[in-house]
């Protein structure tokens, strides 16, 4: 079965730092992996995904992740915070057979943005 | 705006009681599915609709079913509810040849008193 593992609970930077959130995954095969913003009291809004080609793949607002299949890993980056990022970030990788499909996420990572 | 619906926003209700959560997925698509999002458990895929049917399954309690309607609406319902059951349910809807392409709506917030 699949799992998705967010190392960090909390991280906090100050505005105009760069900004680096981990996950490491664990699937069987090719994965589909994604990245979601929760911000307080919404519904989750996709960043990024990966299916396949590029290993660096870019997303919305400014966001970027790599896939390293060598380590299992699609760590998320953005290379200068603004406030407006603060948010929980979650990390997921999407499974499939037919027009079954589910996602399951990691634990998610707080962002707290200091100014 | 997601284009994904979800009503109530807001519930309480007591334990032992029954609650039916709503989902109008985005036009046109045909797949929804469901999330619980608790602190203890995080975000936890419950069951997925396509078109009418049941396609797959999560960790979805016994006490909890679903449905999609003919209109593609889906319905939750939760019964002989627990404190436990507390938690955010999320909807998502994708469309066929967006794979993955889900869409959240901004979820149902039920508390268990």
């Amino acid at each position: 079965a699949q799992s998705v593992t967010q190392p960090d609970i909390h991280i906090t930077v100050s505005e105009g730092a760069s900004l680096e959130l981990r996950c490491n995954y664990s699937y069987g095969a090719t994965p589909y992996l994604f990245w979601y913003v929760q911000s307080p009291g919404q519904g989750l809004q996709l960043l990024l995904k990966y299916f396949s080609g590029d290993t660096l793949v870019q997303g919305i607002k400014g966001f970027e992740a790599e896939f390293k299949r060598s380590q299992s890993s699609f760590n998320l980056r953005k290379p200068s915070v603004h406030w407006s990022d603060a948010a929980e970030y979650f990390c997921a990788v999407g499974s499939y057979t037919g027009t079954a499909s589910k996602l399951t996420f990691g634990t998610g990572t707080r962002l707290q943005v200091t100014l | 705006d997601s284009g994904v619906t979800q009503t109530p926003k807001h519930l309480i209700t007591a334990t032992g009681q029954r609650v039916t959560l709503r989902c109008s997925p985005r036009s046109g698509d045909l797949s929804v599915y469901w999330y619980q999002q608790s602190l203890d458990q995080g975000l936890q895929f419950l069951i997925q609709y396509y078109n009418g049917e049941e396609r797959a399954k999560g960790n979805i309690l016994e006490r909890f079913s679903a449905q999609q309607f003919p209109d593609l609406h889906s319905e939750l319902n939760l019964s002989s509810l627990e404190l436990g059951d507390s938690a955010l349910y999320f909807c998502a809807s994708s469309g066929r040849g967006r794979m993955f392409g889900y869409t959240f709506g901004s979820g149902t917030r039920l508390t268990v008193v």
